[in-house]
């Protein structure tokens, strides 16, 4: 079975203080993970996908980055619009759908 | 261009009442997902459909029924409304093995 893991469940910065959130997986064998942003009464919204160990996405303020255990979505300098839920999930070879971690909720202090 | 679209947006039920969610997507998603979320809990699926014509459970699916209508409609249905689905109901879409999914704003539904 998929699992997913995302610490710290919440955090609180200043802006501008950069920091990272991280998404450990358990899978039989990575077909994706996917990292989603989520506000208040909306629905998750994609933001980036990675597929192998090493590889890294960035956009914006925010940089993804994939090892064979975790993912790690850094925050640099980040704006009181960053403020939200993130969200990890992960496909595995053979399996249709996403296995969801339980998220992490970011709030950014002006 | 709408996407993934949801109704209702809120739903009040009565215990042992009935309701279809219903979801239309126009992103040409050959898969569709019903998943509920929970404070503390996640997101957990209900139930998906790879393709028309096939539907499967999910995590968390006894109390829900679902209906792929065609390949832009995806359906879920509470027959006998119980105080533990009261949650927000996402639908979602996908293309692929590779591909993300794309969620609706949800249904935010109270069993009292």
């Amino acid at each position: 079975e998929d699992q997913v893991t995302q610490s710290p469940e919440a955090l609180r910065l200043q802006e501008g203080e950069s920091s990272s959130l991280n998404c450990s997986y358990t899978v039989s064998g990575l077909r994706g993970l996917f990292w989603y942003r989520q506000d208040p009464g909306k629905g998750p919204e994609f933001l980036f996908t990675l597929y192998s160990a090493g590889e890294e996405k960035e956009k914006e303020r925010l940089k993804a980055t994939l090892t064979k255990k975790e993912s790690f979505l850094h925050i640099t300098a980040p704006k009181p619009e960053d403020s939200a839920t993130y969200l990890c999930a992960v496909r595995s070879y053979g399996n249709n759908r996403l296995a969801f971690g339980k998220g992490n909720q970011v709030v950014v202090i002006p | 261009n709408a996407g993934v679209t949801q109704t209702p947006k809120f739903q009040v039920l009565k215990t042992g009442q009935s309701m279809t969610l219903q979801c239309a997507q126009d992103m040409n998603h050959n898969s569709m997902y019903w998943y509920r979320q929970d404070p503390g809990m996640g997101l957990r699926l209900i139930y998906y459909s790879a393709s028309e014509g096939t539907t499967d459970k999910g995590e968390v699916p006894n109390g829900y029924n679902v209906s792929r209508l065609n390949k832009r409609e995806f359906s879920l249905r509470l027959e006998s409304a119980a105080p533990s689905q009261t949650s927000v109901y996402f639908c979602a879409g996908g293309t692929g093995e590779y591909s993300p999914l794309h969620f609706g704003n949800g249904t935010r539904l109270t069993v009292t």
